[in-house]
């Protein structure tokens, strides 16, 4: 059993659609990331955050501890938001544990 | 700034060689920490330095290893290459400790191993 689940593991959307991706966790964390990574492999950190929510632009994730349960929302998808979104989690014993991550196509 | 720099950016071993792979973090960043990514394991993570020290370490054989610099520069040393090391080995800086802090990732070295 994973640690991290994601869903969906593919997504592909019309641009300009809300756009949703799910993550539990079973493990006790830390904190939970956001990662995004595009063709190519270059990864970027989107949001680290261990309670409630935050807002970067069109990205809002959130997180519930008692669920065990984040998720992140793309608001007015855009063709360059297509990458594979991953997250991942800092568990209380300094290990980082990471979905398998979701793959988001956008098309114009 | 410059970002979290990685080299070599390819390499091809064969099966029982050794690699070393090398990370220059952000400046002022004193936490790197490292990962592999495979298509079959996804990303996983292989350990964590701070301050010259490894602070974390994950499930790899001890075939994996590496080490910091007063610098805060660090290396990755693979030995005895299998097969199944073939993956994208990509390294993250931090402020500090990667838990509790964003972490920054490099391009990644994409090892092949023959």
């Amino acid at each position: 059993k994973n640690e991290v689940e994601q869903s969906p593991q593919n997504l592909t959307a019309q641009e300009g659609e809300f756009i949703t991706i799910n993550c539990s966790y079973s493990v006790g964390i830390s904190a939970l990331h956001w990662l995004q990574q595009h063709p190519g492999g270059g990864i970027v950190s989107l949001f680290m955050l261990s309670s409630g929510k935050k807002k970067h632009g069109r990205l809002i994730a959130t997180i519930n501890i008692q669920e065990k349960h984040s998720s992140l929302h793309i608001t007015a998808s855009h063709p360059r938001d297509s990458a594979v979104y991953i997250c991942a989690v800092t568990h209380t014993g300094n290990q980082f544990y990471f979905g398998t991550g979701t793959s988001l196509t956008v098309i114009p | 700034k410059a970002g979290v720099t990685q080299t070599p950016r390819y390499l091809i071993k064969t099966r029982g060689q050794q690699v070393t792979l090398s990370c220059s973090p952000i400046s002022g960043h004193r936490s790197v920490s490292w990962y592999q990514q495979t298509p079959g394991q996804g990303l996983q993570f292989l350990f964590e330095y701070f301050s010259e020290t490894q602070r974390n370490k994950g499930n790899f054989p001890g075939r994996f290893s590496g080490r910091q610099f007063s610098n805060s520069r660090s290396e990755m040393n693979v030995s005895t290459l299998e097969l199944g090391d073939s993956a994208l080995y990509l390294c993250a800086s931090s402020l500090s400790q990667a838990v509790y802090n964003e972490q920054f990732f490099g391009p990644g070295t994409r090892l092949t191993v023959l």
